[in-house]
């Protein structure tokens, strides 16, 4: 069956730290790959995505993920963290089947500390 | 992408009501979803709304408890029925992009079901 973890339900970081999110897939075939982020009382705003191609995706916002097919991973960096990144980050795998459906990760809590 | 709005932000219902939020896109698009976030959970796809034909649910989800609407290409309604304080949660919408397999998403709808 098709799942995502995310290992690490809180993560703080001091502003200006680099970043790093793990989050690992269980998919049989080609996986569609995304990071979205939710701001307190916010919905769900899209990062970056990975269909195909180059494995080190850009994203908004200065963040960017590595798929790593050998690890079925797909985890989200950022070089320098900023106070404003403190929020929830959900990795997200794409399973096609008639109609595409989401299957998210826990979600990862970020906070930062001045 | 598109701008997706969903009405009410909130509310606060009573037990054994049923409440219908509304899902509004600024474009026209083929498939909407529904989402449930219970608290300090990641998101469920509760069902997905094709617009022309009936909403298919995920398993867990029946259509007697959340009906759907999708009377054209840019809305959508949700309502949760007969409500007791375990459908206490954030809804939320969203749509598929024009690559067929990105999901923007609504605000949310945040339900306190008392």
């Amino acid at each position: 069956a098709q799942s995502v973890t995310q290992p690490d339900i809180h993560i703080t970081v001091s502003e200006g730290a680099s970043l790093e999110l793990r989050c690992n897939y269980s998919y049989g075939a080609t996986p569609y790959l995304f990071w979205y982020v939710q701001s307190p009382g916010q919905g769900l705003q899209l990062l970056l995505k990975y269909f195909s191609g180059d494995t080190l995706v850009q994203g908004i916002k200065g963040f960017e993920a590595e798929f790593k097919r050998s690890q079925s991973s797909f985890n989200l960096r950022k070089p320098s963290v900023h106070w404003s990144d403190a929020a929830e980050y959900f990795c997200a795998v794409g399973v096609s089947g008639g109609y595409n459906k989401l299957i998210f990760g826990a979600g990862t809590r970020l906070a930062v500390h001045p | 992408s598109a701008v997706i709005s969903q009405k009410p932000s909130r509310d606060i219902c009573q037990r054994g009501t049923s409440l219908t939020i509304q899902c509004q896109v600024d474009s026209q698009v083929t498939m909407m979803f529904w989402y449930r976030q219970q608290p300090g959970q990641s998101l469920t796809l509760i069902a997905t709304a094709n617009q022309g034909s009936e909403a298919t649910y995920e398993s867990g989800f029946v259509i007697d408890k959340f009906p759907i609407s999708r009377p054209n290409l840019t809305f959508s309604t949700l309502t949760v029925s007969n409500m007791s304080p375990e459908d206490s949660s954030i809804y939320l919408c969203s749509v598929e992009g024009e690559d067929r397999e990105t999901q923007y998403f609504g605000p949310g709808t945040r339900l306190l079901v008392l």
